[in-house]
């Protein structure tokens, strides 16, 4: 089975400030990652997601995350947060049972932005 | 678009009480599924149907039943729940989900349901 591990489950942080959410993944085989953001009382929303090729993959809202196979991670970074990026992050991998496929969320890290 | 929608927004019912939760794409996606998610914890996957078909079943109890009468509907019928069970119901949708692992999955706003 596929799974990740989000290592903070709270990240607080100053307005403008850069931060780095942590994201590591376990996997015996090809895998394919996904960052979505959840704010307060809504849905999730797709940030980005890696399923090939380049290693740097460029989000939207300014984010950007770095699929590391040799250290089987995927931190999510933004150089500068805004007030508005508070919400829940949630690091995920698909794998497929039943031929269907299934998607494998992390415990979630909560990003505070503070004025 | 990339839009799911979910009907109702919120939902209050007892013990005794039927009711379904609705949810709608039109994107053309034949992968829908139910996702549960309690208070600071991240979704669980409930069920999933591929081509109108369920191919998942997380040992979810049978006070849970799906339907999908279409390729743009999915609904959850709900019988004698308990306040347990009361949390954000998240519906999503993606392309297949018979290519591989790499379809993105979009969500719903999800309905938020309290079993008093």
């Amino acid at each position: 089975a596929q799974s990740v591990t989000q290592l903070d489950s709270q990240v607080p942080v100053f307005e403008e400030a850069p931060v780095e959410l942590r994201c590591n993944y376990s996997s015996s085989v090809s895998v394919y990652l996904f960052w979505y953001v959840q704010y307060p009382n809504q849905g999730l929303q797709l940030l980005l997601k890696y399923l090939s090729g380049s290693t740097l993959v460029k989000g939207i809202n300014g984010f950007e995350a770095e699929f590391n196979k040799s250290q089987t991670s995927f931190h999510l970074r933004k150089p500068s947060v805004h007030i508005s990026d508070t919400a829940e992050y949630f690091c995920a991998v698909t794998w497929r049972i039943q031929g269907a496929q299934k998607l494998v969320f992390g415990q979630g890290t909560r990003l505070t932005i503070n004025p | 678009d990339t839009e799911v929608t979910q009907t109702p927004k919120h939902l209050v019912m007892g013990m005794t009480n039927k009711k379904s939760l609705k949810c709608e794409q039109h994107m053309g996606h034949r992968a829908m599924y139910w996702y549960k998610q309690k208070a600071k914890k991240p979704p669980e996957l409930m069920f999933v149907y591929s081509y109108e078909k369920l191919s998942i079943n997380e040992s979810v109890p049978s006070r849970f039943s799906p339907e999908c009468p279409n390729s743009s509907l999915l609904n959850l019928h709900l019988h004698a729940l308990q306040p347990e069970d009361s949390a954000l119901y998240l519906c999503a949708s993606s392309q297949s989900g018979l290519a591989g692992n790499t379809d993105t999955q979009y969500f719903g706003p999800g309905t938020r349901l309290t079993v008093l």
